[in-house]
């Protein structure tokens, strides 16, 4: 079983200031690492993913995460935010060890970005 | 243009009523999948399938139905509509069922049930 807790469900901030999406997770067995995002009345789209190698992964405008397999944790940060940063972000997880692996979301947070 | 896409993008239903969401890929994926997203609840796993003919519970299985006839249709049913199926909904697909594959997401159809 998986699961999958971000610790923000809502996240304010201003322009230019950086910003961290916590993200934890649980799973009793190895497990692939995914940030979506979801701007409003759209679908998600990867933001980034760690699939192996290198714990600190980039993605799309500026976003980074790093896994910690100690902290089980792959927190979402980017140094510098813009407006059109403002959407919910999903913290995702995935079995590595099937061929039908089902993925996991956490329950999402919200980033709200302000002038 | 390729991508999921899912009809229709809003619905109301009267409880008991029932309807079928659609969901269609042209990108050859064998994997597809319903999600459920409620406020404060993330995306829950309805079904699943991995191929045609097959298909599989996820986590909020109880009152849907799905099928798997071609590889590109993946619809959902709701065969009497509860309130609490008050939701959007989300179909996503991937290449396959390799959990390292990304999914890529429908628009989402939005269902009210009075």
């Amino acid at each position: 079983a998986q699961s999958v807790t971000q610790l923000d469900s809502q996240v304010p901030v201003f322009e230019e200031a950086p910003v961290e999406l916590r993200c934890n997770y649980s799973s009793s067995v190895s497990v692939y690492l995914f940030w979506y995002v979801q701007y409003p009345n759209q679908g998600l789209q990867l933001l980034l993913k760690y699939l192996s190698g290198s714990t600190l992964v980039k993605g799309i405008n500026g976003f980074e995460a790093e896994f910690n397999k100690s902290q089980t944790s792959f927190h979402l940060r980017k140094p510098s935010v813009h407006i059109s940063d403002t959407a919910e972000y999903f913290c995702a997880v995935s079995d590595r060890n099937t061929n039908a692996g089902k993925s996991t979301f956490g329950d999402g947070t919200t980033l709200t970005v302000k002038p | 243009n390729a991508g999921v896409t899912q009809t229709p993008k809003f619905q109301v239903l009267k409880t008991g009523q029932s309807m079928t969401l659609q969901c269609a890929q042209d990108m050859n994926h064998e994997y597809m999948s319903w999600y459920r997203q409620d406020p404060g609840m993330g995306l829950r796993l309805i079904h699943y399938s991995v191929g045609a003919g097959i298909t599989d519970q996820g986590e909020v299985p109880n009152g849907y139905n799905v099928s798997r006839s071609t590889t590109e249709d993946f619809p959902l049913r709701l065969l009497s509509a509860a309130p609490s199926q008050t939701s959007v909904y989300f179909c996503a697909s991937r290449p396959d069922g390799s959990g390292a594959n990304v999914l890529t997401f429908g628009a989402g159809s939005r269902l009210t049930v009075l």
